[in-house]
């Protein structure tokens, strides 16, 4: 059964805080992507990785950075929370090997920032 | 950037009538997917279809597309209260690409009252 992970459900962080959001797959995908989702915006992709040490861009990457040193393990980092951080914060992953590519994702995160 | 659309934004129906959602989408696609949503958790993928079918059915749940027009529709018949969710759809980024990124929808609020 496939399984994605992220290391908290719910998380309250003070401003300019250093926070690490991780996830972790256990289907060996190739893809990995955090999004952030809120009311009225949709998913939003904020970066994504397609292989190990690989990363690239989505539409919201200000304030985010990401990192991806092993295959089944990629961390989103907030160098300095704000509060317009705050939302809720979705991993997901895929393959490549179908060429379809339908993606799986974790439980989410619901970082609040005050 | 936005590629399909869904439509209805909210609905509410009661259990045992059939639930009908749209989505619309812009450029040229080889797949569009959608994928479910529970209160507060992550987004579970339901049924792909392929751009050369044009139905297809899982269970309780029946989707369409025509790529003339560019839409695709949801039916979920017999609804149950546990069907309440949001819906989304979901069209590569990259037609033939390699990446793997999808647009998503802002999705349909389903509300099934018992």
């Amino acid at each position: 059964d496939v399984k994605v992970t992220q290391s908290s459900r719910y998380l309250v962080k003070r401003t300019g805080e250093k926070v690490f959001l991780e996830c972790v797959q256990d289907m060996d995908h190739e893809n990995m992507f955090w999004y952030r989702q809120d009311p009225g915006l949709g998913l939003r992709l904020i970066y994504f990785s397609y292989d190990v040490k690989m990363k690239e861009k989505g539409d919201i990457p200000e304030g985010y950075s990401v990192s991806r040193e092993k295959k089944e393990r990629f961390s989103l980092i907030l160098e300095s929370a704000s509060t317009n951080q705050t939302s809720m914060y979705l991993c997901a992953s895929s393959s490549t090997g179908t060429g379809l590519y339908e993606q799986y994702f974790g439980p989410g995160t619901r970082l609040t920032v005050t | 950037s936005q590629q399909g659309e869904e439509d209805p934004q909210a609905l509410s129906i009661q259990e045992g009538e059939n639930a009908t959602m749209n989505c619309s989408y812009k450029t040229s696609i080889n797949n569009l997917q959608w994928y479910r949503q529970n209160s507060g958790r992550g987004l579970v993928h339901l049924i792909l279809i392929r751009s050369n079918e044009r139905e297809k059915h899982s269970g309780r749940l029946r989707v369409t597309l025509d790529t003339s027009k560019k839409s695709s529709s949801l039916l979920i018949t017999a609804s149950r209260a546990a069907d309440t969710a949001s819906y989304f759809c979901a069209t590569p980024e990259d037609y033939g690409g390699s990446q793997g990124n999808l647009i998503f929808g802002k999705g349909t609020k389903l509300s099934v009252k018992p």
